[in-house]
């Protein structure tokens, strides 16, 4: 039972350049997240998805796209990076919407852009 | 106005002496959830513990206990004894029911214990 797996874990992307993180989980959860972690502060929610097609924006979306034709795969999409992008990001699942049994979090991919 | 507030950024203990991490909430909720979470040097993020609001009994488990008082909105993390292993960032988390699609999280606390 492997959870969460992100992909890939380190990146280095220069300005303006695109690039997909991988979020898979194979626990059937209908809830996934994407945060963003900056250092010293606390998680910031992007995107998030209630189920398969049916995505929303969370707190900082801009910058950023996501899909979610299935219900194990969740990718969040970087369009022309910039320095700010420059963080740790977190996929997370739930199985139910008030996260009963807290999140499932990623091991998260840290991202630098140059 | 931030919803989860942590205020201490950093704690540095001796190991075997007992912590307290705060962790001071904002809702109009009346139905809401509490969490706790562990991110170890390594990163990952590693569930603690989840609180309702209707539920303010004190919470053990091993060394570790949560005191929930919702007179003064707050949920606080004590680790009994402290260990090396225990270092790590905790983080104090809110899940409204009428926004309960995300968690607001705290700014974390930065646990060291000393041996």
């Amino acid at each position: 039972n492997a959870g969460v797996t992100q992909t890939p874990k380190f990146r280095i992307l220069k300005i303006g350049q695109s690039m997909t993180l991988q979020c898979a989980q194979d626990m059937n959860h209908n809830y996934m997240y994407w945060y963003r972690q900056d250092p010293g502060m606390g998680l910031k929610l992007i995107y998030y998805s209630v189920g398969a097609g049916i995505t929303d924006k969370g707190e900082v979306p801009n910058g950023y796209n996501v899909s979610r034709s299935t219900t194990e795969d969740f990718p969040l999409r970087l369009e022309l990076a910039a320095p700010s992008q420059t963080s740790v990001y977190f996929c997370a699942s739930s199985y139910d919407r008030y996260a009963n049994y807290g999140y499932t979090f990623g091991s998260g991919t840290r991202l630098t852009v140059v | 106005a931030q919803k989860v507030t942590q205020a201490q950024t950093e704690i540095s203990v001796v190991e075997k002496e007992d912590v307290t991490l705060d962790c001071v909430y904002e809702t109009r909720d009346t139905t809401y959830y509490l969490f706790w979470y562990k991110q170890p040097p390594s990163g990952e993020l590693v569930f603690l513990i989840r609180r309702n609001s209707f539920d303010e009994q004190n919470e053990i488990s091993g060394r570790y206990s949560w005191n929930f008082q919702k007179s003064t909105s707050s949920f606080n993390f004590t680790i009994t004894a402290s260990q090396v292993v225990d270092s790590a960032v905790y983080f104090c988390a809110l899940s409204e029911v009428n926004t309960g699609n995300q968690f607001y999280f705290g700014t974390g606390t930065s646990l060291t214990v000393i041996p």
